[in-house]
């Protein structure tokens, strides 16, 4: 699976657009990109997944770039609840192994 | 629908012990894998099971171990148990474990807390 790269931490303020950043410049083409985070101390949660197209769901919207070498999950309208670890994986769709690496801990302020 | 559960949720063993950690997948699904993950660092992949077969393995000792039942729940064994086992474990479940395209994404449990002493 292709390493992703992502910074450790970022805030944005309750109400605000938070645009969370991945770069994953080795991806090759049949690796999707998924986006997991995870609350303190519980279980990693589920949010979007896309291989190139841009998709939306009822959490957020992940954008990716047209060379699919980086993308960005988008929360439009972050909230106190908002505040985790997000974590961006590349994976293969029959690989079977996630590789969480670091991810971003976004901090959502009042 | 209940999603992927997990027991127990705390528990704490003495250096030498081991532990059994049991999950039971969302209904359904007929893969389940496991996860450690450290405090500070993201999970780590242990095992994933398919059809009550071992399909892959992270980079752990022999002291780990796990099966798959009929019903497709599992468990994961840890034995002679070291206080660096001290971490939350997490079990997931996908429908299938490979052609992991739109429909079969991988749904976390809460976890079980274990804590070596």
């Amino acid at each position: 699976d292709a390493k992703t790269t992502q910074p450790p931490s970022m805030d944005c303020a309750e109400g605000r657009a938070a645009n969370l950043p991945c770069n994953h410049s080795t991806i090759s083409g049949n690796e999707y990109v998924y986006w997991y985070r995870q609350i303190h101390s519980q279980g990693p949660q589920y949010i979007i997944h896309g291989l190139k197209n841009n998709e939306t769901n009822e959490m957020a919207s992940l954008i990716i770039t047209e060379d699919r070498k980086s993308s960005t999950l988008i929360l439009p309208h972050a909230t106190l609840r908002d505040t985790a670890v997000y974590y961006c994986i590349a994976t293969h769709a029959t690989g079977y192994a996630l590789n969480f690496g670091k991810g971003t801990s976004l901090l959502v302020t009042p | 629908d209940a999603g992927v559960t997990q027991s127990p949720t705390h528990l704490i063993k003495t250096r030498g012990q081991h532990v059994t950690l049991r999950c039971s997948p969302i209904s359904g699904h007929k893969s389940v894998s496991w996860y450690q993950q450290v405090l500070g660092q993201g999970p780590q992949f242990i095992f994933q099971y398919y059809e009550k077969e071992e399909r892959g393995r992270g980079n752990f000792p022999d002291r780990f171990s796990a099966r798959q039942f009929p019903n497709y729940s599992s468990e994961l064994n840890v034995n002679a148990l070291l206080l660096g086992d001290s971490a939350l474990y997490l079990c997931a479940s996908s429908f299938v474990v490979i052609d992991r395209a739109d429909g079969n994404t991988i749904y976390f449990g809460e976890g079980s807390w274990l804590t070596v002493v």
